[in-house]
């Protein structure tokens, strides 16, 4: 059971170059959600979505786009990555009672 | 006023020890509440929820205190394995969860 996977682990950028971070989840969860981590600055929430086809903002969601075409799969799009941009990236799916499971994270560093 | 504010510590205890820190919420429409523990360079996995006044779990006790507005998380004989940042979250918003910043616990040798 893999639970919420996410791609790559690590990646490297130069700005202006654009990408997408990968997640996928198997525990048929309808709540998907991104999240940034900067030292100091604990959790924030990029994008979220309910279900497949509605996708919402979060907290910080400048530079960043989503789409949810399937239950199964939340992609986080960096169309022009700035240095700003360097975090690492939790994806996460909400189950029963607000109980969120993370994905293992993906470091971004942009030059 | 932050919606989560936690204590960044660091906190040093040695091994034995107890160790407890608070976490202040500013939505009092939250209804549950949640720590999570996050070790270094790796993902939060949740330790423990609270619905009610407060939740016990082996060594770890969580606390609510609604009319104040904060939420404990009390470390009874630390071990080296708690070593770690411990988020606190207050479902203010279901479709928007809120971390603090989080606490950091060193347990020494």
């Amino acid at each position: 059971n893999a639970g919420v996977t996410q791609t790559p682990k690590f990646q490297v950028l130069k700005t202006g170059q654009s990408m997408t971070l990968q997640c996928a989840q198997d525990m048929n969860h309808e709540y998907m959600s991104w999240y940034r981590q900067d030292p100091g600055m604990g959790l924030r929430l990029i994008h979220y979505s309910v279900g497949a086809g509605i996708t919402d903002q979060g907290e910080v969601p400048n530079g960043y786009n989503v789409s949810r075409s399937t239950t199964e799969d939340f992609p986080l799009r960096l169309l022009s990555a700035a240095p700003s941009q360097t975090s690492v990236y939790f994806c996460a799916t909400r189950g029963g009672a607000n109980v969120l499971t993370f994905g293992a994270g993906s470091r971004l560093t942009v030059l | 006023r932050k919606e989560v504010e936690q204590d960044p510590g660091p906190f040093n205890v040695p091994e034995g020890a107890t160790v407890a820190f608070n976490c202040t919420y500013s939505n009092s429409a939250s209804q549950s509440f949640f720590w999570y523990r996050q070790d270094c360079r790796k993902e939060p996995k949740l330790l423990m929820s609270v619905y009610s006044s407060g939740n016990e779990d082996g060594r770890f006790t969580a606390q609510l205190n609604r009319a104040s507005q904060y939420i404990s998380l009390l470390i009874r004989d630390s071990k080296l394995s708690d070593s770690a940042t411990y988020l606190c979250v207050p479902s203010g918003s279901a479709r928007q969860l809120t971390f603090g910043s989080g606490t950091q616990l060193t347990v020494l040798p």
